[in-house]
């Protein structure tokens, strides 16, 4: 089946660095890729939706200059925590998807902030 | 806009026990529903879909859901439950508009006692 790949799975990093999330579709050329936030015990919420060669969408009230997507080729994107604090420590989770077919889960980076 | 309603964010079955998880969905349009399984610190599977197709929908690991127009339902159901389903699990429907931007449900947390 579909492999979604995201790495790194788990960060570590001290207030105020940066720190970048990569999502690649192994064995299938994904035309939309999706960012999700999970928080402890919660479900998922869409950050973002991003088509390759284009700029993402960001859901609203998810700011752009601190979550930075690239979605530069059919088979991987990118999300940048820019300037990252204690507040952005979360779980997130990439998906990546081909026309109308169901998307395809990476398995997640726990990112926490120092 | 569309949204999922999961009843029950705790489920506790015994092994052997018939797994039913809650679902009902608000849509505009005909929906296309999903059911995902988390397990910890780890992404989304899919288990099954529905896409306007067949309503009693059967999936991996022995699940299956039925849709119900009359009563916005789509319920998740498993005939005996194993110790191996204790896990997340999410409902999720498209978005309107879209075939696969996902509004997830709240999640439902199943336990299997031994």
């Amino acid at each position: 089946g579909a492999v979604v790949s995201q790495h790194p799975s788990w960060v570590i990093c001290k207030s105020g660095t940066s720190v970048k999330i990569e999502c690649r579709s192994l064995d299938f050329q994904a035309t939309t890729m999706f960012w999700y936030r999970q928080f402890p015990k919660q479900s998922l919420m869409l950050m973002a939706t991003s088509n390759e060669g284009s700029k993402a969408t960001y859901e609203q009230g998810v700011e752009k200059d601190k979550f930075l997507i690239n979605h530069a080729s059919l088979t991987l994107s990118t999300l940048t925590v820019t300037s990252a604090h204690p507040e952005d420590s979360s779980f997130y989770i990439c998906s990546a998807g081909q026309g109308d077919q169901p998307q395809h889960f990476g398995d997640g980076t726990r990112l926490s902030i120092l | 806009a569309q949204s999922v309603t999961q009843l029950g964010s705790h489920v506790s079955v015994s092994e052997g026990a018939l797994v039913l998880l809650r679902c009902n969905y608000s849509s505009s349009v005909p929906p296309y529903l999903f059911w995902y399984v988390q397990y910890p610190n780890q992404g989304l599977q899919l288990l099954l879909k529905y896409t306007s197709a067949a309503t009693l929908v059967k999936g991996i690991n022995g699940f299956e859901a039925e849709f119900k127009k009359s009563e916005t339902s789509f319920h998740l159901t498993k005939p005996s439950a194993h110790m191996s389903d204790a896990a997340e699990y999410f409902c999720a429907v498209t978005r309107s508009g879209s075939a696969r931007q996902l509004t997830f449900g709240s999640g439902t947390q199943l336990t299997v006692l031994p």
